[in-house]
């Protein structure tokens, strides 16, 4: 059974880096027709897809972080990360780790979800 | 930029039919899914490809999408699907959500 497991610190301090790891079982994060995302929800909020990575390293990311996010692959752990720089409150929120299902006919869905993982920006 | 729409609450008696839609400009022409998330909890997907429904997800849920609206239907609703839904389709290669449904079941 496919499972997504989010870590890293909860609490970032102001216009330092929150930097999370999402682990993956059960399955190869090498498989095709697949990517992996990243995506937050502020409490109380709605969701925000943060960005994406394919297993040989090709990267999307929400232009409304403004360069601020980076994504990276370790297929040898089963591993993807995100970093964020510069963070404010306006980016503590869950953060979550999904797999996204990429069909043939598009109209790609994220499933499984890992956890999620609340980071808190401290001032 | 493109936009999902969703009422923010939704009411329904125990055992009754719950629809919960998510509008957008010709969202019939694309594909959506739908989303459940408890208190506490990570998203759950409940339909996807308008109407598919992945393995596990019982079968009192449904889905349907044309014209501009996206619906979630649940069948016989019950206590435990009391949650917040959120849809989700795709516009020009960029995800989009809807601001989520919650579902009371009263």
């Amino acid at each position: 059974q496919l499972q997504l497991q989010e870590s890293g610190p909860g609490l970032v301090k102001s216009s330092e880096t929150l930097s999370l790891i999402c682990t993956v079982s059960g399955a190869s994060i090498s498989g095709s027709n697949y990517y992996w995302d990243w995506i937050r929800q502020p409490p109380g909020k709605g969701l925000e897809r943060i960005g994406s990575i394919y297993y040989s390293g090709g990267t999307y990311y929400n232009p409304s972080l403004k360069s601020r996010a980076t994504i990276s692959v370790d297929t040898f752990k089963n591993q993807f990360s995100l970093k964020l720089t510069s963070v404010t409150a306006a980016d503590t929120a869950v953060y979550y780790c999904a797999r996204r299902v990429v069909p043939a006919a598009r109209g790609d869905w994220f499933d499984p979800w890992g956890q999620g993982t609340l980071v808190t920006v401290s001032s | 930029s493109y936009e999902l729409t969703q009422p923010p609450s939704v009411s329904v008696s125990p055992g009754q039919t719950a629809s919960i839609t998510c509008s957008g400009h010709k969202l019939g022409d694309k594909y959506a899914s739908w989303y459940q998330q408890k208190p506490g909890q990570s998203p759950v997907l409940v339909i996807y490809q308008d109407s598919k429904r992945p393995s596990g997800i019982p079968d009192r849920f449904s889905g349907s999408n044309s014209g501009n609206t996206a619906t979630l239907t649940i069948s016989g609703t019950q206590a435990m699907d009391e949650a917040d839904y959120f849809c989700q389709a795709w516009d020009n290669d960029h995800v989009v959500f809807g601001g989520g449904t919650n579902l009371a079941v009263l």
